[in-house]
Parts: C-alpha cells; structure tokens; sequence
C-alpha cells in the first residue's frame, strides 16, 4: 500500500513564475491537508480538503494561493508570482477520515524560489 | 498559530540514556499526536493519544496525556543515535486539521 506521495520533491522557480505542487493521498483516503514548513520551524497548518471540497483554509495565504482536490487525480497546491518568502518545504498529509485518527505524510516538496 | 508548544527546544544525550519532551496546548483536544522528523524527511507518526486515555506505550516510547494541565510528554529509553531527529506534538480537535508545535530537536550522541 504506497503511502502519500508528493512531486516534485524539489522545485526550483523564480521570481514571478508558478510553482504546482502534486499529492496523490493513500488509498482510500479522501481528506488532504497540506503544510508548510520554513528552516528550523514547525509545520503551519494550511488547507483541509475533501474530495471536491475546501474544508477549512484558514490557513492559506489570501492572495497567489490556492489548492484543490478533485474527484479524480491527486490534489494540487497552486502558488502563482512566487516570492522568495514562499521558498519553504509543502508536506501533504492524508487521512481516512476527520474522526481524529493518524494522519500519514508525504515526504515533503522543496521550493527554492530565486 | 501554534496549538502545542514542545519543550525543550533541544535536547543532547549520550545512547542509553532517556530523552523526555514534553508539550502544552491551550485549548480542548479530541487527541494528541506525536511525529518525528528526520531532516530533509517528511513526518513520521509515532503515537497517537486520546484525550480520554491518560498514558501509551509503544516499543521504547511512553506517552503521558494530563488534559488538567493540558499537556502531554514523550519519553523515549534506552535511546539510540539513529533516534537523532525532530519531534513534534500535534492536537486535534473533532473534524479540523493537526495542529504542530515547533517541534524539540534532539540529538544522540554515541
């Protein structure tokens, strides 16, 4: 059973272009909640999303942002006009459910923006 | 914001001794979570604690949950250089997303 995989693993972009971020969750999961990391810090809750829906995305930046998760295919973190501030590691997690039970990551995307 | 807070923010050991961390919250949990991090590594999960469940094991690891003092503690015996990495405590609340502290770095010296 693969666990959550992400790609890339490491994305370099420079200022201004797009950065697109894949996370395919585990089989038979349908909540996805993506992360970020900076150096040296812990993990900022993001955006929960279910299949087809954004369920909280209190964390997500107002502005260049957004994600979704589609009925069919892996869901997608979208940073547009990246800015050397969003350089960061993105972890996406999934889980079965919301009912408070383990939620499993994937290995992390790497963005470098220069 | 920040849910838990790890403490310390690093700790350094020799092999074979015992490592604790501990980690508090503000606010009501459904459960508490512990991940470990290797780094350049995605999160690995430890061990989840219920709310209503006051102390776990698993191999080496014992977890201890007060919701009194809202705060939780992750003892690691006998530890081992390959146990060098990142800990993190997450809380949950019922229907919403982990929330991370900033993690306890610890490293094992052999």
């Amino acid at each position: 059973n693969a666990g959550v995989m992400q790609n890339p693993r490491h994305l370099v972009r420079r200022r201004g272009q797009e950065a697109r971020l894949r996370c395919s969750p585990m089989k038979g999961h349908s909540h996805v909640y993506w992360y970020r990391q900076l150096p040296e810090e812990g993990l900022k809750f993001m955006v929960y999303l279910q299949k087809e829906n954004i369920i909280d995305e209190s964390g997500m930046p107002k502005e260049r942002f957004s994600a979704e998760f589609p009925k069919e295919g892996p869901s997608i973190l979208r940073i547009q006009q990246v800015v050397r501030g969003d350089s960061a590691a993105y972890f996406c997690a999934s889980s079965q459910d919301n009912d408070g039970n383990t939620i499993y990551f994937g290995e992390g995307s790497w963005l470098t923006v220069v | 914001s920040q849910q838990g807070e790890e403490d310390p923010q690093a700790l350094s050991i020799q092999e074979g001794e015992n490592a604790t961390m501990n980690c508090s919250y503000k606010t009501s949990i459904n459960n508490l979570q512990w991940y470990r991090q290797n780094s350049g590594r995605g999160l690995v999960h430890l061990i989840l604690i219920r709310s209503n469940e006051r102390e776990k094991h698993s191999g080496r690891l014992r977890v201890t949950l007060d919701t009194s003092k809202k705060s939780s503690s992750l003892l690691i015996t006998a530890s081992r250089a390959a146990d060098t990495a990142s800990y993190f405590c997450a809380t949950a609340q019922a229907g919403t997303a982990l929330i991370f502290g900033k993690g306890t770095t610890l490293s094992v010296s052999s």
